[in-house]
């Protein structure tokens, strides 16, 4: 069965720094890779897709890395926000369905 | 465009009761999937309905069910509660296969007493 795991399990940081959250998962046969934000009281919003094939995607102030053989991802977040503050949840699937297997997440502050 | 919608938002139920939730997708998308959040466990997967049929289903109890219709919405059924289906349950819908972005509803929260 596939776990994914990530830390921290929260951060902490001031305004402007750069940070990394990371995501390791045991079996490395996925077919894709997405990392979402999770604010209070509300659902899930994508941030990255890496399809297996990728090593990384883009977008905005994100970039998030994939290394399957390792099994690990890293989420890149420059020059944060306090609009950042939320909880990063990575998800892999493991076929071409919509089963996705996700982290417990990693609750970042971002202090002003 | 409207985005996933989850219905109702709010639920509290007793113990041994049923109870039925709702899901309807983007406008477009055939592929809706269903999952459970709580503080213990996470997010887990419960199961994906694809053009009506159940694709993939996740390690939930029978109790568990759902369903989805021509139009794409979806319903889930949990029977006989227990305190431990207290939970937050989350639906996402897509085009089709996890090469598409998955868009989140805001969730039910359920609550057994």
């Amino acid at each position: 069965k596939q776990e994914v795991t990530q830390i921290p399990a929260a951060l902490s940081v001031p305004e402007g720094e750069n940070l990394v959250l990371n995501c390791s998962f045991t079996d490395s046969a996925i077919y894709n890779l997405q990392w979402f934000r999770q604010d209070p009281g509300k659902g899930l919003t994508s941030l990255l897709l890496i399809q297996s094939s990728q090593r990384e995607q883009t977008s905005g102030r994100l970039n998030a890395s994939l290394d399957k053989s390792s099994g690990r991802s890293t989420l890149y977040i420059a020059a944060s926000q306090p609009g950042d503050s939320a909880t990063y949840l990575c998800a892999v699937s493991v076929n071409t369905g919509n089963q996705f297997y996700f982290g417990t997440g990693t609750s970042l502050t971002v202090i002003p | 465009k409207a985005g996933v919608t989850q219905t109702p938002r709010y639920l509290i139920k007793t113990r041994g009761q049923q109870v039925t939730l709702s899901c309807s997708p983007i406008s477009g998308h055939r592929s809706v999937s269903w999952y459970q959040q709580t503080p213990g466990q996470g997010l887990q997967f419960l199961f994906e309905y694809f053009s009506e049929t159940q694709r993939n289903k996740g390690n939930f109890p029978g109790r568990f069910s759902g369903r989805q219709f021509s139009n794409s919405r979806s319903e889930m059924n949990v029977s006989t509660l227990e305190l431990g289906d207290s939970a937050l349950y989350l639906c996402a819908s897509s085009f089709g296969t996890a090469k598409n972005i998955q868009y989140f509803g805001a969730g039910t929260r359920l609550s057994v007493l």
